[in-house]
C-alpha cells in the first residue's frame, strides 16, 4: 500500500509569508501527526489529528496550526513565516490513534524561509 | 514535559564494529520505539518495544525496555556502510503521547 505522501517536498518562502503543507497518511489511518526537525533540536512535536480532531498538542505559537479531513488528509498552516521557521515538516500516520505500535512517516516537506 | 536524553550525540566508527545507544528520562513510558532515518527521508521504525524488561532483535539489531521503564538502549553488530543515518527513540506513554530524543548520528567508515 501506498505510504505517506507529503507534499512538497521542497518550499523556498519569505519572511512574512504564510504556507501551507499536506499530508495524505497510508489508506486506513486515522490518524496524523506533524513534527517539526531542525539540526540539533530532534523532532518536536507540533499537533496530532485524530478523525478531524486535534488531540494533541505541542508548544508552538499560534502561528502554526493544522486541520485534518474526512478522507483523514491533514494539512498544516504557518502564517508570517520567520526564519527560524525553516526546517524539515515531517507528518506521520497511525493506524491506532495512540502511536505505540509506531508511526509511518513521510518523506517531509523542507521550509527554507529567507 | 516528557523529556529523553539520548546520548551519544554522534558517533564514528569503522565498518565491523558494534554500537551501542541508549535512551533514559525521569518518566515512565509503556512503549519504547527505536527509528532510523536516512538522510533526505523521513524516520523508520527499526524496533518496538512493550515490556520493561523485553528484549528484541531485527537482524543485527538488538533493543532493550529498561527494567525501570525509564530508559532503553539499542545496540548494532559488526556495522555495515548501510547503516549510517540518524537513530531516534521515542518514548510513548498510554496517554497517547511519543517524544522523541534528540538522536544519535551514526557515521561507518569502510
Amino acid at each position: 500500500k501506498a505510504g505517506v505522501t507529503q507534499t512538497p517536498r521542497y518550499l523556498i518562502k519569505t519572511r512574512g509569508q504564510q504556507v501551507t503543507l499536506s499530508c495524505s497518511p497510508i489508506s486506513g489511518h486515522r490518524s496524523v501527526s506533524w513534527y517539526q526537525q531542525t539540526p540539533g533540536q530532534g523532532l518536536q512535536f507540533l499537533f496530532e489529528y485524530f478523525s478531524e480532531t486535534q488531540r494533541n498538542k505541542g508548544n508552538f505559537p499560534g502561528r502554526f496550526s493544522g486541520r485534518q479531513f474526512s478522507n483523514s488528509r491533514s494539512e498544516m498552516n504557518v502564517s508570517t513565516l520567520e526564519l527560524g521557521d525553516s526546517a524539515l515538516y515531517l507528518c506521520a500516520s497511525s493506524a491506532t490513534g495512540t502511536g505505540s505500535y509506531g508511526y509511518t512517516f513521510g518523506s517531509g516537506t523542507r521550509l527554507t524561509v529567507v | 514535559g516528557q523529556q529523553l536524553n539520548q546520548s551519544p550525540q554522534s558517533m564514528f566508527i569503522q565498518e565491523g564494529e558494534d554500537v551501542s545507544m541508549n535512551c533514559t528520562s525521569s518518566s515512565i513510558f509503556n512503549t519504547w520505539l527505536w527509528y532510523k532515518q536516512d538522510p533526505g527521508e523521513g524516520p523508520v521504525l527499526l524496533i518496538a518495544l512493550y515490556k520493561a524488561g523485553e528484549l528484541t532483535s531485527n537482524g543485527r539489531l538488538t533493543a532493550q525496555f529498561g527494567i525501570t521503564r525509564k530508559d532503553s538502549f539499542l545496540n548494532i553488530s559488526a556495522s555495515i556502510p548501510s547503516d549510517v543515518g540518524i537513530y531516534f527513540c521515542a518514548g510513548h506513554t498510554n496517554a497517547g503521547k511519543s517524544t522523541f530524543g534528540d538522536g544519535t548520528t551514526l557515521t561507518v567508515k569502510p
